[in-house]
């Protein structure tokens, strides 16, 4: 995990209620990257920036948005509109193309 | 479109034995391939990875996988394996040239038993 944090450890979500991820690198990776995992799917990539001030919409970016301001850092709001937030989500970051290092992740549940 | 497949959804297998874990993968042009370890609760660790040469990639902890374009295969094997090798396994895929995007399979829960 070493080189990205990912906080809170947990988070919990009230009807209607926006919450917002944080992640964060020291790696001086240019690509950033949020997943979400769900028992028995694997991870579905939801957003992900290859550069400052840059970001893209993955396969479920549908209730959920994105800032890349600074490089070390790739907010993800969960919005009102994600119907089923309940989810481990993933943060990783790369040098390019390369392999994608994860942080240890923040499990959101919704009250 | 890019997909991964790995066929079981749990692998048994006695400690000191050899173990397999299976990966086939569909791509568009020469694939990048990984292979990352979850344990409970926490993000995903990278053990190792495929991108050109030898078809024999040797990554941590002594696992090491093998390379099969005929087959489109990348398994996931360890001489002998030990109790705390359990863990949820993931292999990945990304076409050359394809961006940063990777596709996972759904993983596979390793058991290691005395």
């Amino acid at each position: 995990d070493g080189g990205i944090t990912q906080s809170p450890k947990y988070l919990f979500r009230k009807e209607g209620q926006n919450v917002t991820l944080s992640c964060e690198q020291n790696l001086n990776h240019d690509a950033m990257y949020w997943y979400r995992q769900d028992p028995g799917q694997g991870l579905r990539l939801i957003y992900y920036s290859q550069i400052v001030n840059d970001f893209q919409k993955g396969d479920i970016a549908e209730g959920y948005s994105v800032s890349r301001e600074k490089k070390e850092s790739f907010p993800l709001t969960v919005t009102s509109a994600q119907k089923n937030p309940t989810a481990f989500y993933l943060c990783a970051s790369s040098s390019g193309g390369e392999t994608q290092y994860f942080g240890p992740g923040t499990r959101l549940l919704v009250l | 479109a890019q997909s991964v497949a790995q066929p079981e959804d749990q692998v048994n297998v006695a400690e000191g034995n050899p173990l397999t874990v299976k990966c086939t993968y569909s791509v568009s042009g020469n694939p990048y391939l990984f292979w990352y370890v979850q344990y409970p609760n926490r993000g995903l660790q990278f053990l190792l990875k495929y991108i050109t040469g030898d078809n024999l990639v040797k990554g941590s902890y002594g696992f090491e996988a093998e390379f099969n374009k005929s087959q489109t295969s990348f398994h996931l094997k360890k001489p002998s394996a030990l109790v705390s090798d359990s863990a949820l396994y993931f292999c990945a895929v990304r076409a050359t040239g394809g961006g940063n995007k990777l596709t996972f399979g759904t993983g596979t829960q390793l058991k290691v038993e005395l």
